[in-house]
């Protein structure tokens, strides 16, 4: 079946400091990848996606590369925010049966301090 | 106003008892999912509605069942709630174009004593 691997969290990062949460997958044909984030109290929102290999997602600052090879898709921004702080989920969606179901990995916390 | 609402957004309910959490979305889109999360295990599916007339099991389904009023309105039911089934509770939507892209209500905080 289909699955995501994410990085055990909780990370905590010192503002400007380098971000990389890894998340590798498990899929049947070839999916599309995507990064959700959670802020505190809220609901998931779309943070970057790729659809075929070697695509790169990228929004606010955040990039994730499609790596089919490495069967890997992680995240990566060059200087967090304590903003940034939130969940980060990386999920995929596969086609056929399973045309627009999200798989989710586990979540990753992000904590940024001043 | 948002997109996604869901109903009520806290629910502290007793075990044994029934249910109903619901979700409206003014997006126009035709799908819409349920879908719990607990810590450690991300959000896992429990039940998915691509149009009005079709309602199909997530891998979590037992315990819940669903009903699609309209195109609007989807609503998630625990008929005797059990102390597992606290939880935190999203619905989603989708349309046919961007049908990757979910977008997600506030979520209902479920507690089961």
């Amino acid at each position: 079946g289909n699955s995501v691997t994410q990085m055990e969290g909780p990370v905590t990062l010192s503002e400007e400091a380098f971000l990389t949460i890894n998340c590798t997958y498990t899929a049947t044909g070839y999916p599309s990848l995507f990064w959700y984030v959670q802020y505190p109290g809220e609901g998931l929102q779309l943070l970057l996606k790729a659809t075929k290999a070697d695509d790169k997602g990228s929004n606010k600052g955040f990039e994730a590369t499609y790596r089919k090879e490495t069967t890997s898709f992680h995240l990566e921004k060059g200087s967090v925010q304590v903003s940034d702080s939130a969940v980060y989920f990386c999920a995929l969606s596969v086609g056929g049966t399973s045309y627009g179901k999200l798989t989710f990995g586990q979540g990753t916390i992000l904590t940024v301090h001043p | 106003d948002a997109d996604v609402t869901q109903t009520p957004r806290n629910r502290i309910t007793k075990t044994g008892k029934r249910i109903m959490l619901e979700c409206s979305q003014t997006k126009g889109h035709d799908r819409m999912y349920w879908y719990r999360q607990d810590p450690g295990l991300g959000l896992r599916l429990i039940y998915y509605s691509f149009d009005v007339k079709d309602i199909n099991k997530g891998e979590i389904s037992d315990g819940y069942s669903v009903s699609r009023q309209a195109q609007a309105k989807f609503s998630l039911s625990l008929e005797s709630a059990i102390p597992n089934q606290t939880a935190l509770y999203f619905c989603a939507t989708s349309d046919l174009q961007g049908v990757d892209t979910q977008y997600f209500g506030p979520g209902t905080r479920l507690t089961v004593l």
